[in-house]
């Protein structure tokens, strides 16, 4: 079956510009999640959806940033105004949340953001 | 607060060797505990992970770990390392009602 797919897999975009970066998870997963990487680094969590419940943005680094999730599917994280700061790879996982236990997250490809 | 430490940033093995790519971590209450590994241009793939039983679990590729819980410990260790094992490795740790929190990652280099 399909994977999490994430688009587009690379964006480059200058400083102030507005982006929108697409996650697409497993058919079923009702838990998603948005990480960034930067270069040789940790994944930090930037936000978590689960089911109806409202989201944790607890992780995102600035009232720039933004997510949503449609129907409980297909995400988009929003960066206005770009720095070049924000500058990483943006990863998308999924999972299932099922018997009180915490399955594996299954992860995008990513997305690699440069601003110029 | 819950934390992940990988302590060593870069583990180098001979092809053949055991290997041992260290974790520890602080959670309160029980721990959900996973390994990851991250192939060059390539996203995390999901290795094994420990819920609960038995503390050793075994994964894909021939990794296994041991949850240690005196020790608030999860190594993953594999008997014999191969070239193609060289990757970035991350545990991460979660405990109930908290959100999934990575270590800094370890470079893994088998060397032929």
């Amino acid at each position: 079956g399909a994977g999490v797919s994430q688009s587009p897999s690379n964006k480059v975009t200058e400083k102030g510009k507005d982006v929108e970066l697409r996650c697409d998870p497993i058919s079923g997963h009702t838990a998603l999640y948005w990480y960034r990487q930067s270069l040789g680094q940790g994944l930090e969590f930037l936000i978590y959806f689960q089911g109806n419940s409202a989201p944790d943005k607890s992780g995102l680094p600035s009232d720039r940033f933004s997510a949503e999730r449609t129907g409980g599917s297909v995400s988009t994280l929003t960066i206005q105004r770009t720095q070049q700061e924000d500058s990483a790879v943006y990863l998308c996982a999924s999972s299932l949340v099922e018997g009180g236990h915490y399955n594996e997250q299954f992860f995008g490809p990513g997305t690699r953001l440069t601003v110029l | 607060a819950q934390s992940v430490a990988q302590p060593e940033d870069q583990v180098n093995v001979a092809e053949g060797n055991p290997l041992t790519v260290k974790c520890t971590y602080s959670v309160s209450g029980n721990p959900y505990l996973f390994w990851y590994v991250q192939y060059p241009n390539r996203g995390l793939q999901f290795l094994l992970k420990y819920i609960t039983g038995d503390n050793l679990v075994k994964g894909s590729y021939g990794f296994e770990a041991e949850f240690n819980k005196s020790q608030t410990s999860f190594h993953l260790k594999k008997p014999s390392a191969l070239v193609s094992d060289s990757a970035l490795y991350f545990c991460a740790v979660r405990a109930y009602g908290q959100n999934f929190v990575f270590g800094p990652g370890t470079r893994l280099s088998v060397l032929p």
